[in-house]
């Protein structure tokens, strides 16, 4: 599987739900970063974590890493309609001294009212 | 500011045309990429430019794409003799650091290759 790759494809819930999506990558990293999609257009920054860090908060999202698995999970709770997109991780890779981020080819978020 | 804007936000073309697409990062980002993005599929990086350095074009899918930039401000990306297998959304990212800071995307521009 290529660096990045997003765990399910595809996730249906209902409003007030929580939403977990997980991504698993290859090489080492310096840093992970969750991306939202909307239709198909441009990607919306939502979280970065560091390598040396194991779980980060914003508002109802929380994510994790596990570098020793590498792998992270973002957890949206008590979701809304209005969180139905798609969901990318990206990371770097460091070691290959490629400065661009490899994304996973994302999760699909629809959440149902 | 203004975010990352591209145009044209719609293109469609003909096989074997030619097609240029603009993008304007934000004011005093020195990172711009382009990437291309399939019906259904994650990204695909094409192309990194980084202030004054030799452009990282390790992932142009062949030398029908190509890309300036000028300075630290507009980019072009490029496709010659246009195929069909071309159409997709390419995206363009600022950033202002070279790694290890968010990148901001513009809205994309939708090719259609017919």
């Amino acid at each position: 599987s290529q660096q990045g790759e997003e765990d399910p494809q595809a996730l249906s819930i209902q409003e007030g739900e929580n939403a977990t999506m997980n991504c698993s990558y290859k090489t080492s990293i310096n840093n992970l970063q969750w991306y939202r999609q909307n239709s198909g257009r441009g990607l919306v920054h939502l979280i970065l974590i560091r390598s040396n860090e194991r779980e980060k908060h914003s508002g109802r999202l929380r994510v994790t890493l596990d570098t020793s698995k590498k792998s992270s999970s973002l957890l949206i709770t008590a979701s809304r309609a209005a969180d139905t997109a798609s969901y990318f991780c990206a990371t770097d890779a460091p070691d290959t001294g490629r400065r661009a981020l490899t994304f996973g080819s994302g999760t699909r978020l629809q959440v149902q009212p | 500011g203004a975010g990352v804007s591209q145009s044209p936000s719609n293109k469609v073309t003909e096989k074997g045309k030619d097609v240029e697409l603009r993008c304007d990062p934000i004011s005093g980002h020195t990172a711009l990429y382009w990437y291309r993005q399939r019906l259904g599929q994650g990204l695909e990086f094409l192309i990194y430019f980084q202030g004054n350095s030799a452009p990282d074009k390790s992932g142009l899918p062949s030398d029908r794409f190509s890309a300036e930039r000028t300075g630290e401000s507009v980019s072009t990306l490029t496709i010659q003799r246009t195929q069909q297998e071309d159409s997709a959304v390419y995206l363009c990212a600022s950033s202002p650091q070279p790694s290890g800071s968010p990148q901001y995307f513009g809205p994309g521009t939708r090719l259609t290759v017919l």
